[in-house]
């Protein structure tokens, strides 16, 4: 069965830093383009980050460009997003999904002094 | 503002069809195929309809999916209470800019 589980998220400070990670089991991860996509409290989807199968293509949202960088390790079935400089519009429930088809629950990452 | 433009309400009763429009642009939906999502309250989003009118499977065929040009829909038949969700249309973007996946804005259907 296709899993995929988000962690890391939590409340931060203004200008923090966070790591969310996204565990995948169930297929063959390696195989599959990854994002991230987000939905702050009560407002529609955002997708945030794309990742290719590879890692060697990257994309970002203008919104978290300079500030938020995707990865993965291909090894340990992961799928990482490194936020820096977080804003208090950076609160937002983040889903991993693969392909934008499979979702996982998602993280709740609240930033607020 | 999104960049693909869904009404941000549909309303039908029990039985009736509905249908979610989702109007976009040639770097989007008229060169990319479309997603449909359904989201209960405090859930993750489920995909309904991948490229333009499959289902995945466990989704029952009251829900199809279309597109033309530069615009797609869903329709959902028979329509049931659990169906009161909401319901979010994507497309894979070609713009110079920079590519990414682009989302409407989200319908919330309501079941009279």
């Amino acid at each position: 069965e296709v899993q995929l589980v988000e962690s890391g998220g939590g409340l931060v400070q203004p200008g923090g830093s966070l790591r969310l990670s996204c565990a995948a089991s169930g297929f063959t991860f390696s195989s599959y383009e990854m994002n991230w996509v987000r939905q702050a409290p009560g407002k529609g989807l955002e997708w945030v980050s794309y990742i290719s199968s590879s890692g060697s293509t990257i994309y970002y949202a203008d919104s978290v460009k300079g500030r938020f960088t995707i990865s993965r390790d291909n090894a340990k079935n992961s799928l990482y997003l490194q936020m820096n400089s977080l804003r208090a519009e950076d609160t937002a429930v983040y889903y991993c999904a693969r392909e934008l088809l499979r979702w996982g629950q998602g993280t709740l990452v609240t930033v607020s002094s | 503002q999104s960049v693909l433009t869904q009404p941000p309400s549909a309303s039908g009763t029990p039985g009736q069809r509905v249908t979610i429009s989702c109007s976009g642009s040639s770097s989007n939906i008229g060169s990319n195929t479309v997603n449909w999502y359904q989201q209960l309250p405090g859930t993750a989003p489920k995909l309904l309809i991948y490229s333009n009118n499959q289902r995945p499977s466990g989704v029952p065929d009251r829900f199809s999916g279309s597109k033309s040009g530069t615009s797609a829909s869903l329709a959902i038949s028979g329509l049931q209470s659990e169906d009161e969700a909401d319901y979010y249309c994507a497309a894979w973007d070609d713009s110079l800019n920079g590519p990414s996946w682009v989302f409407g804005g989200g319908t919330k259907l309501t079941v009279l």
